[in-house]
């Protein structure tokens, strides 16, 4: 099955810093690629997902990208605020049929104010 | 908020009871999965539902089950517990189910408490 891997497991960067987190996936059939951002108590928060027929997503200060041939992706946070310390995921699914999501073990942000 | 609701929020029982976690999803959304979160095993699929009907499984235990009724709610059964179920139970939802890649929407979760 689905394998996926995420690196690093905690980061702590300055307020107004970029944070990078790097994911990489076993299943080259796997084709959805979504990010959950989980606080403290909360479920899991979609923030942003990419599809495989597209290289790159940007959401304000959140962009993901997606390599299909080194089978791995990538979450981007720029201009990093306070808010966004949390746990970051990231998952993998084959979609079409087989829809559950296989997850990462999660890194750790902390904004460094 | 997701608009996927959870109850109870906490749960606290004995090795060897049964309990029953309840889920409802967003409003329209045919498919619901079950995960379970643990500190030694991450997030984990359990189980898909789709319009009442199983579509997919995980590394659910026999000891666990599940089920989606008319309503689209959904309910995981858990029994003859282990202090090693004791974990966080999330619902998410999503509108399509095997169709294509679709989005999930998570709950806040039970966290259950087997002592």
């Amino acid at each position: 099955g689905e394998n996926v891997e995420q690196h690093p497991s905690t980061l702590s960067v300055q307020e107004g810093d970029s944070a990078v987190i790097k994911c990489t996936y076993s299943d080259s059939a796997s084709n959805y690629f979504p990010w959950y951002k989980q606080e403290l108590g909360k479920g899991p928060q979609l923030i942003i997902d990419i599809r495989s027929n597209v290289g790159e997503k940007k959401d304000q200060r959140i962009a993901v990208t997606l390599n299909k041939t080194a089978k791995h992706f990538s979450l981007h946070i720029t201009e990093t605020q306070p808010e966004d310390s949390a746990v970051y995921f990231c998952a993998a699914s084959l979609g079409f049929g087989n829809e559950k999501l296989t997850f990462g073990t999660g890194t750790r942000l902390t904004i460094i104010p | 908020d997701s608009g996927v609701t959870q109850t109870p929020k906490h749960l606290i029982t004995a090795t060897g009871q049964r309990v029953t976690l309840r889920c409802s999803p967003r409003s329209g959304d045919l498919s619901v999965y079950w995960y379970q979160q643990s500190l030694d095993q991450g997030l984990q699929f359990l189980i898909q539902y789709y319009n009442g009907e199983e579509r997919a499984k995980g590394n659910i235990l026999e000891r666990f089950s599940a089920q989606q009724f008319p309503d689209l709610h959904s309910e995981l059964n858990l029994s003859s517990l282990e202090l090693g179920d004791s974990a966080l139970y999330f619902c998410a939802s999503s509108s399509r189910g095997g169709q294509g890649p679709d989005t999930q929407y998570f709950g806040p979760g039970t966290r259950l408490t087997v002592l």
